[in-house]
């Protein structure tokens, strides 16, 4: 069974630095792609960043480029997203999750339950 | 940068069938996927590449996509569909979603 636990939210001041992991389990993870997608409070899915199965390649939305890395460390099977400068838009629920599909076919096949991170003074 | 178009609502009568749209410029193109939210929860794929369904998704719900359009349609709907409904698509080496879709059964 494919698991996706996320950890490392909670409250942070504006301006300052987050790093947030996901544990994953049930599957080759070295073979597969991963992002992060977040979710605002009231609002729809936004994609932060995804990672091919060897970190080789790595890509991430213009709203938060610069700003964050994605990393994965295969030997743990866990995935990062480190996001520096934080303001209150970054304010969400963040999501990752396990890339299907190959090519051009791009979707997320399975999610973890999300961990919020709130920006606030 | 692409962009994906969803009606912010859809309302459909209980056992009747509701389609969802996503409009893009040349989806038919693309691989179009599509995800269910109920409140509270993670994303859940319910159609993948179109119109392929994931195991354990009803046949209920399937998946068309043509010209400018991708359809999320749902059959004999039942109150346990009520949920939020994202597309989604590849496009320049990013995850581009649409802005989602409330679906009401009524």
């Amino acid at each position: 069974e494919v698991q996706l636990v996320e950890s490392g939210g909670g409250l942070v001041q504006p301006g300052g630095s987050l790093r947030l992991s996901c544990a994953a389990s049930g599957f080759t993870f070295t073979s597969f792609a991963m992002g992060w997608v977040r979710q605002a409070p009231g609002k729809g899915l936004e994609w932060v960043s995804s990672i091919s199965g060897s970190g080789a390649n790595t890509y991430s939305a213009d709203s938060v480029k610069g700003r964050v890395t994605i990393s994965r460390d295969n030997s743990k099977d866990t995935l990062y997203l480190q996001i520096n400068r934080l303001r209150a838009g970054d304010t969400a629920i963040y999501y990752c999750a396990k890339r299907g599909g190959s090519g051009h076919s791009y979707y997320f096949d399975y999610w973890g339950q999300g961990i919020l991170v709130t920006v606030s003074s | 940068s692409y962009e994906l178009t969803q009606p912010l609502s859809v309302s459909v009568a209980l056992g009747q069938t509701a389609r969802i749209t996503c409009g893009g410029s040349n989806i038919g193109s693309k691989n179009v996927h599509w995800y269910q939210q109920k409140p509270g929860q993670a994303p859940v794929l319910v159609i993948y590449r179109d119109g392929s369904r994931p195991s354990g998704i009803p046949e209920r719900f399937s998946g068309s996509n043509s010209g400018n359009t991708a359809t999320l349609t749902v059959s004999r709907a039942q109150a346990g569909d009520e949920a939020d409904y994202y597309c989604q698509v590849w496009d320049s080496n990013t995850v581009v979603f649409g802005g989602g879709t409330k679906l009401t059964v009524l």
